[in-house]
């Protein structure tokens, strides 16, 4: 059974650009969510997505945005990339929205990393 | 929100040893608390995990208690192996939110 799956692995984009995401969860997860991992740090939340709507949004400006789609793979879109920007994001899915009290946990995609010159 | 400090940030051990990483959350309300391994270009993989309702729990080499009073918890390595070599991340998980502290970098010499 296929894990986590993200494309690109590796991109380079220049100040301004946009960039898209993608992730497929694994079969059966309905919940993807995002983290942006900056190098020497821990993964920080970004959005989640469960059943194609919106469940919870970090500490991330507008330029940041996501959406899920009905077979529940996701897109994240970043606007008008800054050098601060670079970094790897993860996505990760869970079969629910919530890790219940007793079920549930996370699994991660190996990333894409993004260099933004 | 939440916020999540773990310590020490770098850990040298000797193979066989035992190590230990702590991590301390401010929000109450967190209920499930993983801990990750993350080797260099790789995903976080889920080693172990406890949830609110148990104060400790244990998968061969690997342990980890929790006190909710004290809102802190702990990774317990023993009988350490070079292979161990990671970065490890503890996080706490409330409703649909996971904080992750800023990780540890274990490094066990042979």
């Amino acid at each position: 059974d296929a894990g986590v799956t993200q494309s690109p692995t590796h991109l380079i984009k220049t100040r301004g650009q946009h960039v898209t995401l993608r992730c497929s969860p694994i079969s059966g997860h309905k919940s993807v969510s995002w983290y942006q991992q900056v190098l020497g740090q821990g993964p920080q939340f970004i959005f989640q997505y469960y059943e194609k709507e919106e469940r919870g949004r970090g500490n991330f400006p507008d330029r940041f945005s996501a959406r899920q789609f009905p077979n529940y793979s996701s897109e994240l879109n970043v606007n008008a990339l800054l050098l601060g920007d670079s970094a790897l994001y993860l996505c990760a899915s869970s079969l629910w929205a919530r890790l219940a009290l007793n079920t549930g946990e996370l699994f991660f995609g190996e990333g894409s990393r993004l260099t933004v010159l | 929100g939440e916020n999540v400090e773990q310590h020490p940030s770098t850990l040298s051990v000797q193979e066989g040893d035992s190590a230990v990483i702590k991590c301390t959350y401010s929000d109450s309300a967190s209920n499930y608390f993983p801990w990750y391994k993350q080797e260099l270009g790789k995903r976080p993989q889920l080693i172990i995990d406890i949830r609110s309702n148990v104060g400790e729990k244990k998968d061969q080499r690997i342990a980890v208690t929790l006190n909710k009073t004290a809102k802190h918890f702990s990774l317990h390595i023993t009988e350490t192996q070079p292979e161990d070599s990671a970065v490890y991340f503890c996080a706490a998980y409330k409703g649909n939110d996971m904080r992750f502290g800023a990780g540890t970098r274990l490094t066990v010499k042979p």
